[in-house]
């Protein structure tokens, strides 16, 4: 059972440069989220996602894009990196969120350690 | 909006000793999950206990036990018989019934001494 599966583990992109963080999930979670993890600060959420169709922002959104067409799959989009997008990048996925009361809880991918220069 | 705060940036304790964790949370909400996550040097986030808010009786795992205190909006993590293994840093989390979103705090760096 993979589980969360995100992809690349590690990249170097230039300032200005664009590029798409993968995710997938074989769950069959419906709820998707995406962090960044900078040193000393916890976990801040990007962009999440309950279904496929539906994307909504969390606390730090901008310079990042999301798309969510299937249930497996919730990729992040940089469109114009900047150093202050330097960080830990962590997908997560989670059954039904927090309307199920059952215990619900959060699996995540390995990370994706990003450096802008 | 929810907020976690966690006060201990960093602890060290020696190994077999008991630690407790701190966590306070701020929220409107009357029904929600709270949870410790453990993230080892690998980076790999692992759930270590879960509670749910409408339940009174603490959640134990093992050697991990959490003091949860809805009035006072406090849920502490204790991990008794510390291990080497338990080195790692410890996040504290929270998601509403209401609203999909984990919120975490920004965690607290545990060392176990030998």
């Amino acid at each position: 059972n993979a589980g969360v599966t995100q992809t690349p583990k590690f990249r170097i992109l230039k300032i200005g440069q664009s590029m798409t963080l993968q995710c997938t999930q074989d769950m069959n979670h419906n709820y998707m989220y995406w962090y960044r993890q900078d040193p000393g600060m916890g976990l801040k959420l990007i962009y999440y996602s309950v279904g496929a169709g539906i994307t909504d922002k969390g606390e730090v959104p901008n310079g990042y894009n999301v798309s969510r067409s299937t249930t497996e799959d919730f990729p992040l989009r940089l469109e114009l990196a900047a150093p202050s997008q330097t960080s830990v990048y962590f997908c997560a996925s989670s059954y039904s969120g927090a309307l199920a009361r059952d215990g619900t809880e959060a699996f995540f991918g390995q990370g994706t350690r990003l450096t802008v220069v | 909006a929810q907020t976690v705060t966690q006060s201990q940036p960093e602890m060290s304790v020696q190994e077999a000793e008991t630690v407790t964790l701190s966590c306070t949370y701020d929220t409107s909400e009357s029904n929600y999950y709270l949870f410790w996550y453990k993230q080892p040097p690998s980076r790999q986030m692992i759930l270590v206990i879960r509670q749910e808010a409408y339940k009174q009786q603490n959640a134990t795992e093992n050697r991990f036990s959490v003091n949860f205190q809805k009035a006072a909006k406090s849920f502490s993590l204790k991990i008794s018989d510390s291990q080497l293994g338990d080195t790692a840093m410890y996040f504290c989390a929270f998601m509403s019934y209401r609203d999909d979103k984990i919120i975490f705090g920004k965690g607290t760096r545990l060392h176990i001494l030998p």
